[in-house]
């Protein structure tokens, strides 16, 4: 059965400094990961997504994240954080029947 | 050019009543979903149909009854609401069901509130 981990529940940065969200998965085959993003009071909006080509994937807003399947890792970064970055991040891998498993999601909150 | 609507956004009601929730995609996906998202922010689907068909269900109590009249489509009856059905409902599609590399597009939730 395919799950992901998210390894922090809340992160704090300061505006200008990197993000480094954690995400480890777990699945019995190649996996699709993906990483959402919902703003408060909002939908979820796809950041960047995974499907097996480039291990290094560039998403929207600045972010990447790199597939390490030696660490069973998906990482998401950012080198430089804005305020409009403070949301929450789940990090999410998908079986064959179309099913998305949602990590538990981390806060991230961005001080001035 | 809202992708993914969904109505109401915000639905209060007392316990033991019916309501619906109506979800509308206008990208011409074949796939449509439910997924229920708890206080605790952790999300779980709960239905998804394709092309008017049922695809998943995951063992979700029979009160909610998911609805497909066509394919941009896909509402949720509950029946008997219970203050454990309090949480935010997100309805989604994307283009076609059985590929992995699928992304989901969400619409901006329902947030049920049971008294």
């Amino acid at each position: 059965a395919q799950s992901v981990t998210q390894l922090d529940s809340h992160v704090s940065v300061s505006e200008g400094t990197p993000v480094l969200l954690r995400c480890n998965y777990s699945s019995s085959y190649s996996p699709s990961l993906f990483w959402y993003v919902q703003h408060p009071n909002k939908g979820l909006q796809l950041l960047l997504k995974y499907t097996s080509a480039a291990t290094l994937v560039k998403g929207i807003n600045g972010f990447e994240a790199e597939f390490k399947k030696s660490e069973t890792s998906f990482h998401l970064t950012k080198p430089s954080a804005h305020m409009s970055d403070a949301a929450e991040y789940f990090c999410v891998v998908s079986d064959y029947t179309d099913k998305l498993i949602f990590g538990t999601g981390t806060r991230l909150q961005v001080f001035p | 050019d809202t992708a993914v609507s969904q109505t109401p956004k915000y639905l209060v009601t007392q316990m033991g009543n019916d309501k619906s929730i109506k979800c509308e995609q206008n990208l011409g996906h074949d796939t449509m979903y439910w997924y229920k998202q708890d206080s605790k922010k952790f999300l779980k689907i709960m239905f998804s149909y394709n092309n008017k068909e049922l695809i998943i269900n995951e063992t979700v109590p029979n009160r909610f009854s998911p609805k497909s009249p066509d394919k941009a489509h896909l509402n949720l009856h509950i029946n008997s609401l219970e203050l454990g059905d309090s949480a935010v409902y997100f309805c989604a599609s994307s283009p076609r069901t059985g590929v992995k590399t699928n992304e989901q597009y969400f619409g901006p939730g329902t947030r049920l509130t049971v008294t």
